[in-house]
């Protein structure tokens, strides 16, 4: 089955900087890579999504790239500010209608 | 709005006990999930549904048992709760297909005593 690595565990940077979250699959069948948000206490949300016809996907401050032949995807946040402080889930789908893997987390600190 | 919502935010129960998490989504959706999400273990998903009186294991059930009588209701079972079976617990929903946003409640804090 799928397997997704997520890399760092945790982040700090200064506010104002970009912070990068990798990832890496390994079904080559997975077509589908959200990312999603969860502040303390609340549910994971959704912030961006990228499939695999598509090789990056960018909405305000925030941007998603997919290499298909690595096997690896990344979240790119720029201009970084403190709301951004969060933990961050990146995540895969196989074929058809399989459940979305997620790999393990990334915790984002950013210091003002 | 997609609303996904989970009968308790916080739960205690003994070791032994038959506990129950209730989750219900109010956008028609056919597939639901369960996850229990640990720190440094990511989500990890338990049991899942695509449809009425459906199920399918996901990566951890064992200890856990589910049950969706209505299309909008998944119920997580706990038989006998354990120590280590104190967690978050993340219940969500999608429509069907391959490619559509995946909703999560606002999750229920079980402790086992």
């Amino acid at each position: 089955g799928e397997n997704v690595e997520q890399h760092p565990s945790t982040l700090s940077v200064q506010e104002g900087d970009s912070a990068v979250i990798k990832c890496t699959y390994s079904d080559s069948a997975s077509n589908y890579f959200p990312w999603y948000k969860q502040e303390l206490g609340k549910r994971p949300q959704l912030i961006i999504d990228i499939r695999s016809n598509v090789g990056e996907k960018k909405d305000q401050r925030i941007a998603v790239t997919l290499n298909k032949t690595a096997k690896h995807f990344s979240l790119h946040i720029t201009e970084t500010q403190p709301e951004d402080s969060a933990v961050y889930f990146c995540a895969a789908r196989g074929g058809g209608n399989t459940p979305l893997v997620f790999g393990k987390g990334t915790r984002l600190s950013v210091i003002a | 709005d997609v609303k996904v919502t989970q009968s308790s935010r916080y739960l205690v129960k003994r070791t032994g006990e038959k506990v129950f998490l209730e989750c219900v989504q109010d956008m028609d959706h056919e597939n639901m999930f369960w996850y229990r999400q640990d720190p440094g273990l990511g989500l990890r998903l338990i049991y899942f549904s695509y449809d009425v009186k459906m199920k399918e294991k996901g990566d951890i059930p064992e200890g856990y048992s589910v049950s969706r009588e209505k299309k909008e209701r998944f119920s997580l079972i706990l038989e006998s709760a354990s120590t280590n079976q104190t967690s978050m617990y993340l219940c969500a929903s999608r429509s069907g297909g391959a490619i559509n946003e995946q909703f999560f409640g606002p999750g229920t804090r079980l402790t086992v005593l």
